[in-house]
């Protein structure tokens, strides 16, 4: 039974790039919901995806922004990356309605140089 | 006001003891969920154990309990017999309302199990 993968493991960028990081959903999962995690922080979540649409977004500026497929996966893209976009990039996928549980996936460690 | 507080950034237990994590939780929606997660170094966040606002019982996992008390908003984590494996960062979450997905988290609480 294949959890949640996300790719790729570290990622290191300079400000002002753009980043795409990758999740693969639990097997069996529809909905695919991205959080950032800050050093020594709680995750905050970004967004979440379901049908291929956005269908909640937290407190995340338009730099980030992310896509779902037909096989359920997802990117995340953030834009003109600044130094506080260093974070642990943490993927969750659960099942679309509302108030399953979310399994999440090891994280992309992002770091802006 | 914050969401979720946790209010020991570390805690630490000697192994086969228990060790209680505390949580207390703001909300005005009647209908909210809370969980604990588990997280190693590895940097996954591991599900650990779920309680509704609505359940007359408190949530029961294994070694894991949640102790929820509604009236003063708190929702404490006690691990039983405790494993040199249990060592990680511990995160309270709360999901606030029905139609929703979103979980806010607390900082968190890093539990070190000695021999």
């Amino acid at each position: 039974d294949a959890g949640v993968t996300q790719s790729p493991t570290h990622l290191i960028k300079t400000r002002g790039q753009q980043v795409t990081l990758r999740c693969s959903p639990k097997s069996g999962h529809d909905t695919v919901s991205w959080y950032q995690q800050a050093l020594g922080q709680g995750p905050q979540f970004i967004f979440q995806y379901y049908e291929e649409e956005e269908r909640q977004r937290g407190n995340f500026p338009d730099r980030f922004s992310g896509h779902q497929f037909p096989n359920y996966s997802s990117e995340l893209n953030v834009n003109a990356l600044l130094l506080g976009d260093s974070a642990l990039y943490l993927c969750a996928s659960s099942l679309g309605q509302f108030n399953q549980p979310q399994h999440f996936g090891d994280g992309t460690r992002l770091s802006i140089l | 006001a914050q969401k979720i507080t946790q209010t020991q950034p570390g805690m630490f237990v000697q192994e086969k003891e228990a060790v209680t994590l505390d949580c207390t939780y703001d909300t005005s929606d009647p209908s909210y969920g809370l969980f604990w997660y588990k997280q190693p170094s590895s940097g996954e966040m591991i599900f650990l154990i779920y309680q509704g606002s609505y359940d007359q019982q408190n949530a029961t996992e294994g070694r894991y309990s949640l102790n929820f008390q509604k009236a003063r908003k708190s929702a404490n984590l006690v691990i039983s017999a405790s494993q040199l494996g249990d060592s990680a960062m511990y995160f309270c979450a709360m999901r606030e309302g029905d139609n929703t997905d979103k979980l806010i988290f607390g900082t968190g609480t890093r539990l070190q199990v000695f021999p």
